[in-house]
């Protein structure tokens, strides 16, 4: 069973606006990371946060993570068309390797 | 390309047969991970391997399914006897692990399985 859950589902939002998905999980983690997925690529990493870090930034992404909550949330900045994808959080389990993927959001960006 | 490459690409079978996937890591890559994915949904953990050993194994990796890395390069992922509820995309990742850190993964573009 897939141990986080992503929230929304689905997101839909106009070029240059930003898109907030927000992630839960159930356990203890080393650390969290985001993947984005497109037909056209794949899986893509996107920002690691560790489990002892509360906020990260890469280009227009933010991820902030509370473990008091077990919750994380990854914000676009300024969306753009190519942004549409789909959204997945993975956590890294304390004391192993074991990546555990949520359930995605699905962002569409209209343009 | 140096990425992770994954063969075949799409693979349709009758229930039943057996089926054998390839996935070949980034060459410096250490782990390698298998995932099962269907759709609306994300990956699901298979395996994972630490150079040749396979050190962790999902509870739905049943009886059917084994994956091998005999020299800590390639892998492969077979399904014996497939059922339909078999069909899904197979999805590879690598990464380099140390022991101080945990890195990203990288992906395959996954091998399609459709079983009719």
């Amino acid at each position: 069973s897939q141990q986080g859950e992503e929230d929304p589902q689905a997101l839909s939002i106009q070029e240059g606006e930003n898109a907030t998905m927000n992630c839960s999980y159930k356990t203890s983690i080393n650390n969290l990371q985001w993947y984005r997925q497109n037909s056209g690529r794949g899986l893509v990493h996107l920002i690691l946060i560790r489990s002892n870090e509360r906020e990260k930034h890469s280009g227009r992404l933010r991820v902030t993570l509370d473990t008091s909550k077990k919750s994380s949330s990854l914000l676009i900045t300024a969306s753009r068309a190519a942004d549409t994808a789909s959204y997945f959080c993975a956590t890294v389990l304390s004391g192993t390797y074991k990546y555990i993927f949520g359930t995605g959001t699905r962002l569409k960006v209209l343009a | 390309d140096t990425g992770v490459s994954q063969n075949p690409r799409h693979k349709i079978t009758k229930r039943g047969q057996n089926v054998t996937f390839r996935c070949d890591p980034i060459s410096e890559h250490n782990r390698l991970y298998w995932y099962r994915q269907t759709l609306g949904q994300g990956p699901e953990f298979l395996t994972y391997f630490q150079n040749e050993a396979q050190l962790e194994k999902s509870r739905l990796l049943s009886d059917r399914f084994s994956a091998e890395r005999p020299k800590g390069s390639f892998s492969t992922l077979e399904i014996q006897r497939t059922e339909q509820g078999d069909s899904a995309m197979y999805l590879c990742a690598s990464s380099l692990a140390t022991a101080a850190r945990i890195h990203e993964q990288y992906f395959g573009p996954g091998t399609r399985l459709t079983v009719t």
